[in-house]
């Protein structure tokens, strides 16, 4: 089965700077997908990035990247200038290719000092 | 984008009642959706996954009298908490996923059961 290890339960970051969420998982297939997803205080989860297994061009959103490592079964989240709106649990997922389920991660609080 | 809506967003009940919660996909039809439960400052657990008009998979340790599900359109799928108890309270969180999309699931703002 696979599993997702988010080895951080709490960050923090000053505002407008850089944080780095760490994320590993388990698989023993090729092809699958990786995403983030934040929730805020409102409890909303909200996709943040997306990353396709194929793919290795690591996905970019605007101030939120990732650093996919297919060897090392690594999905990393980097945030770059950080803002106090970025405050939030950060969950890391993965799905299999041809599946439904996602498998998330146990989470990561982010808090962003002003 | 897709949205996913659900009602109630927060329900009070007594023990030993039952308690129904919807979920919506408001522009777009879902042929799956999932309902989760999240504990504070936990991760998400999924309970099952219901396909339109078939019976919903739970995974193992979900009682199913327990959690009824229907998703009988392509746009709505409800949970029934039966005979809730304390135990039960928790905070309830569905997803749908799109026909057309294979990757992405779209969630719904939770509902907040509490259970006296």
């Amino acid at each position: 089965a696979q599993t997702v290890t988010q080895s951080q339960p709490e960050m923090s970051v000053q505002e407008a700077e850089t944080v780095t969420l760490s994320c590993t998982y388990d698989t023993s297939e090729s092809d699958y997908y990786l995403f983030w997803y934040k929730q805020p205080p409102s409890r909303q989860m909200i996709l943040v990035i997306r990353q396709e297994a194929y793919k290795q061009q690591n996905a970019t959103e605007n101030r939120f990247s990732v650093n996919f490592q297919k060897a090392a079964k690594s999905f990393s989240l980097k945030i770059s200038d950080s803002q106090l709106g970025d405050a939030a649990m950060y969950f890391c997922a993965y799905k299999r290719e041809y599946g439904n389920k996602l498998v998330f991660g146990a989470g990561t609080i982010l808090r962003v000092k002003s | 984008g897709a949205v996913v809506s659900q009602h109630p967003s927060r329900v009070i009940c007594k023990s030993g009642t039952s308690v129904k919660i919807e979920c919506r996909s408001l522009d777009f039809q879902a042929t799956t959706m999932f309902w989760y439960r999240q504990f504070p400052k936990q991760s998400l657990m999924l309970m099952a996954t219901s396909n339109e008009g078939s019976k919903a998979t739970y995974e193992q340790g979900v009682e199913k009298d327990k959690f009824l599900i229907n998703h009988a359109s392509l746009t709505l799928s409800t949970l029934t908490v039966t005979s809730a108890h304390p135990e039960d309270s928790s905070f309830y969180i569905c997803s749908a996923k799109d026909w057309r999309s294979y990757n992405e699931q779209f969630f719904g703002p939770g509902t907040r059961l509490t259970v006296l």
